[in-house]
């Protein structure tokens, strides 16, 4: 089983619609991390969590929200899709006890029309 | 405004050929550097990390750092199509409070020809 895990992979969805995409790890990482990626503008932090408890904005969080449910659940929600929002969106996870190296689940590719 | 630059490429060396692909970084207090490879559609796969300047080798792949020029590289050596990727530079860089944050470059399309 993969280590880092996201549902759904794929989701197309209308304006104004709101979206969930999860975020599942079984390498007992603290840290937890959300991206999106648009060509030709590279991986953009959107929010990072190093504990349960801990929760922070990134580069571009606006339109965005967090949930760290567990240490080994992390949500992102678009409470209102826009077109905009159409990217790749990665979760990762990182331990800063070793290397910190972040690890990169399979991805969702979000569509909003 | 932080920054890590990475030509964009796309990059084509023939099958066996060294490959070698660049990073810049604006950040001196950054700490620790890594190379992804991502296939397209696909999410970025750690090659390696480096911490100390000098080099690390690891198999067919050699990480370069120099901190005093704020420049990390990536070579790989005899070239394979399966290295077709694009390469993505990240860098640990203070975001404030002691906080650390990879910054990503926007990435190295490399083209291997058989």
């Amino acid at each position: 089983d993969a280590d880092v895990t996201q549902t759904p992979r794929n989701r197309i969805t209308k304006t104004g619609k709101r979206i969930m995409l999860e975020c599942s790890q079984t390498k007992g990482h603290d840290r937890m991390y959300w991206y999106r990626q648009d060509p030709g503008l590279g991986l953009r932090l959107i929010y990072y969590s190093f504990d349960v408890k801990d929760i922070n904005k990134g580069e571009i969080s606006d339109g965005y929200s967090v949930s760290r449910q567990a240490q080994a659940k992390f949500s992102l929600s678009l409470e209102s899709a826009i077109p905009n929002q159409t990217a790749l969106y990665f979760c990762a996870t990182s331990d800063p006890a070793s290397t910190d190296t972040q690890y990169f689940g399979p991805g969702t590719r979000l569509t909003v029309l | 405004q932080k920054e890590v630059e990475q030509n964009s490429g796309p990059l084509s060396v023939p099958e066996g050929a060294i490959a070698s692909l660049n990073c810049t970084y604006s950040d001196r207090g950054s700490q620790s550097f890594f190379w992804y490879r991502q296939y397209s559609g696909k999410s970025p796969e750690l090659i390696m990390f480096i911490y100390s300047n000098g080099d690390k080798e690891d198999g067919r792949f050699t990480a370069q750092l120099n901190k005093a020029s704020q420049y990390v590289s990536l070579l790989i050596r005899d070239s394979q199509p399966s290295d077709s990727a694009t390469y993505l530079c990240a860098v640990n860089e203070d975001s404030g409070a002691g906080s650390y944050q990879l910054t990503f470059g926007k990435g190295t399309k490399l083209s291997v020809i058989p």
